[in-house]
């Protein structure tokens, strides 16, 4: 099956700095991925979808100065959470598709917790 | 607007029993309806999928599903549940004529030896 890699799993950064996750289709090219949010006990929210080569489409409400996509290459999304705060922290997922179609199903990495201390 | 809703926060089933999780949802056109199951600290994994055809869709670990479009459900179900079952299961709806995904709510499923 197809395979998402995400990097990395866990990251804890001090408030202020800025965090970088990467999200790889290891074994397809992906031309769209998505990046979720995911709070404790809840389901997932999108926050933006990234297209290989343009600009990155966010969510209603979600911070494109403070969230920062870039999708440079089939194969590599990056979520840059700039300037973290405590507020951000939370489980980050990337999501891929592999171009079949509205068929198609999403191949999900493994997820990223951010901690911001 | 399309979206799907999972009415229960968590199902409670023994061992050996069947098992089912529901999903109802609300769509124009033709539903693209998805099941995916979450381990604690980990991505979402693929269950299976509806797109056309047979109204019951077999998938992955001996997990199915039903459409009903007169009930407008996609209930997941698997005949004999195992402790390893326990997880989260989400259900999606995919968006017409976009790649994006509408989660339900998540239903946590624990099974009891």
């Amino acid at each position: 099956g197809a395979v998402v890699s995400q990097h990395p799993s866990r990251v804890i950064c001090k408030s202020g700095t800025s965090v970088k996750i990467e999200c790889r289709s290891l074994d397809f090219q992906a031309t769209t991925m998505f990046w979720y949010r995911q709070f404790p006990k809840q389901s997932l929210m999108l926050m933006a979808t990234s297209n290989e080569g343009s600009k990155a489409t966010y969510e209603q409400g979600v911070e494109k100065d403070k969230f920062l996509i870039n999708h440079a290459s089939l194969t590599l999304s990056t979520l840059t959470v700039t300037s973290a705060h405590p507020e951000d922290s939370s489980f980050y997922i990337c999501s891929a598709t592999r171009g079949e179609g509205f068929a198609g199903e999403l191949f999900f990495g493994e997820g990223s917790r951010l901690t911001v201390l | 607007a399309q979206s799907v809703a999972q009415p229960e926060d968590q199902v409670n089933v023994a061992e050996g029993n069947p098992l089912t999780v529901k999903c109802t949802y609300s769509v124009s056109g033709n539903p693209y309806l998805f099941w995916y199951v979450q381990y604690p600290n980990r991505g979402l994994q693929f269950l299976l999928k509806y797109i056309t055809g047979d109204n019951l869709v077999k998938g992955s670990y001996g997990f199915e599903a039903e459409f009903n479009k007169s009930q407008t459900s996609f209930h997941l179900k698997k005949p004999s549940a195992l402790v390893s079952d326990s997880a989260l299961y989400f259900c999606a709806v995919r968006e017409a004529g976009t790649y994006k995904y509408i989660f339900g709510t998540g239903t946590r499923l624990k099974v009891l030896a």
